[in-house]
């Protein structure tokens, strides 16, 4: 049972390029999230999605950052025009069900922007 | 907002016992606490349903107090496995927060031979 998969595991890009961030969950999870964190520090919450729903996007910049979870296929958490303080490492995570339940993450992609 | 975790470090000899505490502002529906070793991804290690139950495995325990609005992790014997960083995640109760977590800002434990 393969868990949470997240490619590419290390991405860097130049200032301005654009950054796609890939998630898929384990088998029979529908409810994925999107967390950021930066070096040494703790995991800030960024968005809740279901299939084809965004749940919650309280946590996303208005601008440049947006997230998917089609029907089919992975979620991709998507950044234009990346800039020197996105680097970070972003995890996701997934669970069976909304709330109450436990929710595990994927080894994470280190975004380098150069 | 954001959950707070004390302490912020604990260093400790193998075999030695550890406390750590997340406390939040808002009322919880669930906590769930994690450990991160460095360059790693969280890994799950229980969750505490409103309804103040505890729950364990191996050494590893924790409480969930909903009137106080805390839970505290219990490591007792520690290996030298358990160093690393553990988060709490709370869940708070209502609207679009029911399912998301909010972590606090970490605990690094450190476990010495």
């Amino acid at each position: 049972n393969a868990g949470v998969m997240q490619n590419p595991r290390h991405l860097v890009r130049r200032r301005g390029q654009e950054a796609r961030l890939r998630c898929s969950p384990m088998k029979g999870h529908s409810h994925v999230y999107w967390y950021r964190q930066l070096p040494e520090e703790g995991l800030k919450f960024m968005v809740y999605l279901q299939k084809e729903n965004i749940i919650d996007e309280s946590g996303m910049p208005k601008e440049r950052f947006s997230a998917e979870f089609p029907k089919e296929g992975p979620s991709i958490l998507r950044i234009q025009q990346v800039v020197r303080g996105d680097s970070a490492a972003y995890f996701c995570a997934s669970s069976p069900n909304r709330g109450n339940t436990e929710a595990f993450f994927g080894q994470g992609t280190r975004l380098t922007v150069v | 907002q954001q959950p707070v975790q004390s302490p912020q470090a604990v260093i400790l000899r193998e075999g030695e016992d550890a406390v750590i505490n997340c406390s939040s502002s808002k009322a919880l529906y669930s906590v769930h606490w994690y450990r991160q070793k460095h360059g790693e991804a969280p890994v799950f290690l229980m969750i505490l349903l409103k309804g103040g139950e505890q729950k364990g495995h191996d050494k590893i325990s924790a409480s969930f107090n909903e009137k106080k609005q805390q839970s505290s992790l219990y490591l007792t014997a520690s290996q030298l496995s358990y160093s690393g960083t553990y988060f709490c995640g709370t869940e708070n109760a209502g609207g679009t927060s029911y399912g998301k977590l909010t972590f606090g800002q970490g605990t690094i434990l450190t476990v010495h031979p």
